[in-house]
C-alpha cells in the first residue's frame, strides 16, 4: 500500500465551483500534513499545513482526521488561477516528506 | 533570500556519461534532500540529510551518490547516467518544526 493515497484526478470543474481533494496516509506515527500547489513545469509549494482542528485560509479549508488517517482540501469559489496539481504531503517527526502522487486541477471558464 | 538554489535547469547527458546537480540554501536548514518526479509516479525520495556530513538513503538511491561538507550544500552526482534517469529532479531544504519545506527550480535531466 502506499504510504499516501490521492483521488487521481484530474478534476475539472467550471469557475465558482466547490472541489474536494482526498487523501489517505498509512502510517500512523505521522505527525506533520500539508498541501503544495505545484503548477506546471514548477516547484512544489506550500499551500498551506493541516491542523487538527481544521484550519481555513480564505477559499480554502484543510481538515485532519487522525482516526481515519485521512486528509482533505475543499476548495470554494474556483478560480481560473488554481488550476494545477495539488500534493498530499506527509512527515513523521524529524524524516522524510512523504508525497501523494498528486491530483490535478483543471478550472475553466 | 535566494532560498534554494538548484542548477542546472536543463541537462542532455549520453549514457554513461556522470555529472552534478549543485542545491545550495541560505537559510541554515538542517534537513535537506533530492527527489526526482516522473510521470504517473509523483516525487519519490533519492537520498537526504539531516546535517552537515550526515546522509541516508531515500527510496531511490541506486546510481546517485550525496555528500553534505556544510550547512549551505547537498550536491547530487549521478555516477554513470543511465536513460531511466531522465526525470526532473528537486532539491529541498526543511528547517526543524517542519513548518514549510522549500524547493528548488528543478533540473530537467535527459539520458540519451
Amino acid at each position: 500500500r502506499k504510504e499516501v493515497e490521492q483521488d487521481p484526478g484530474p478534476f475539472n470543474v467550471p469557475e465558482g465551483a466547490t472541489v474536494a481533494f482526498n487523501c489517505t496516509y498509512s502510517n500512523s506515527a505521522s505527525q506533520s500534513f500539508f498541501w503544495y500547489r505545484q503548477d506546471c513545469r514548477k516547484e512544489p509549494k506550500l499551500l498551506m499545513s493541516v491542523y487538527s482542528s481544521g484550519n481555513e485560509d480564505g477559499r480554502f479549508t484543510a481538515q485532519l482526521n487522525r482516526a481515519s488517517q485521512y486528509i482533505s482540501l475543499l476548495i470554494r469559489d474556483s478560480k481560473l488561477s488554481d488550476s494545477a496539481t495539488y500534493l498530499c504531503v506527509v512527515t513523521a517527526g524529524y524524516s522524510t516528506l512523504t508525497f501523494g502522487k498528486g491530483t490535478m486541477l483543471l478550472v475553466s471558464p | 533570500n535566494a532560498g534554494v538554489t538548484q542548477t542546472p535547469k536543463f541537462q542532455v547527458l549520453k549514457t554513461g556519461q556522470s555529472m552534478t546537480l549543485q542545491c545550495a540554501q541560505d537559510m541554515n536548514h538542517e534537513y535537506m534532500s533530492w527527489y526526482r518526479q516522473d510521470p504517473g509516479m509523483g516525487l519519490r525520495l533519492i537520498h537526504y540529510s539531516v546535517g552537515a556530513g550526515i546522509t541516508d538513503q531515500g527510496e531511490v538511491p541506486n546510481g546517485y551518490n550525496v555528500s553534505r561538507s556544510t550547512t549551505e550544500d547537498f550536491p547530487l552526482r549521478l555516477l554513470s547516467a543511465a536513460p531511466s534517469q531522465t526525470s526532473v529532479y528537486f532539491c529541498a531544504s526543511l528547517g526543524t518544526g517542519f513548518t514549510e519545506a522549500f524547493f528548488g527550480q528543478g533540473t530537467r535531466l535527459t539520458v540519451v
